[in-house]
């Protein structure tokens, strides 16, 4: 079974630029999750889809940050404009099912995108 | 406001003997949680998870602890082994959304 592919692996951009990632989640997996990762920090949350709707996206900063997930398989996030702050690794994650009942599907994440804000 | 707090930033242990990894939450509300492993350069992986409704789940070498009235958990790893050596974060979830990670706690196993 093939991971959540992401790309690209590292980005370097001067601020006020436009950045793009994309990422292609496990086939079938319904759910795909966007995060952000600081340096000595754990994943903060960015965007939910479950297929192609949002279900959270309350930390996602919506003056700069994008996100879609065209006919609920992958997905692009976008920044624009960049700023210094936005230095991180971008996470994207799939899971099979999510549901209230508490049958949290494993989440599978990516290898990251490392983006570099000078 | 650290909704899950991993107090530890780092933990060593010899080879063989158990890991202890702590975890805090503020949130009375999350009713399920789960401890990823991450090497450098890679994305998190899952390891084990438990829902509020049980205080204990194993797995192998791994067993994580809940203890709801103080909002507590723990991961236990015995005996531990160098391939271990890796950063570790607790997540909770609260009805299936709202994700949130604590900050990691880097372990490492000395041979």
């Amino acid at each position: 079974e093939a991971g959540v592919a992401q790309s690209p692996r590292y980005k370097i951009i001067e601020k006020r630029q436009s950045v793009a990632f994309w990422c292609n989640p496990i086939s079938g997996h319904a759910t795909l999750y966007w995060y952000q990762q600081i340096l000595g920090q754990g994943p903060k949350l960015l965007i939910q889809f479950q297929n192609n709707g949002v279900v959270d996206d309350s930390q996602l900063p919506k003056d700069r940050f994008s996100a879609e997930r065209l006919k609920g398989v992958d997905s692009t996030l976008k920044i624009q404009p960049a700023k210094l702050e936005d230095s991180a690794v971008y996470l994207c994650a799939s899971s099979s099912r999510v549901s209230l009942a508490g049958l949290i599907g494993t989440q599978y994440f990516g290898p990251g995108t490392r983006l570099l804000v000078l | 406001d650290q909704q899950v707090k991993q107090n530890s930033p780092s933990l060593s242990v010899q080879e063989g003997r158990i890991s202890i990894l702590n975890c805090d939450y503020t949130n009375s509300m999350f009713d399920y949680f789960l401890w990823y492993k991450k090497y450098p350069a890679e994305g998190p992986t899952f390891l084990i998870s438990i829902s509020s409704i049980k205080d204990k789940n194993e797995d192998g070498r791994f067993t994580v602890f809940l203890n709801k009235s103080a909002k507590h958990l723990s991961l236990h790893i015995v005996p531990s082994q160098p391939g271990d050596s890796a950063v570790y974060f607790c997540a909770a979830i609260e009805g299936g959304q709202n994700f949130v990670f604590g900050p990691g706690t880097r372990l490492s196993v000395l041979p």
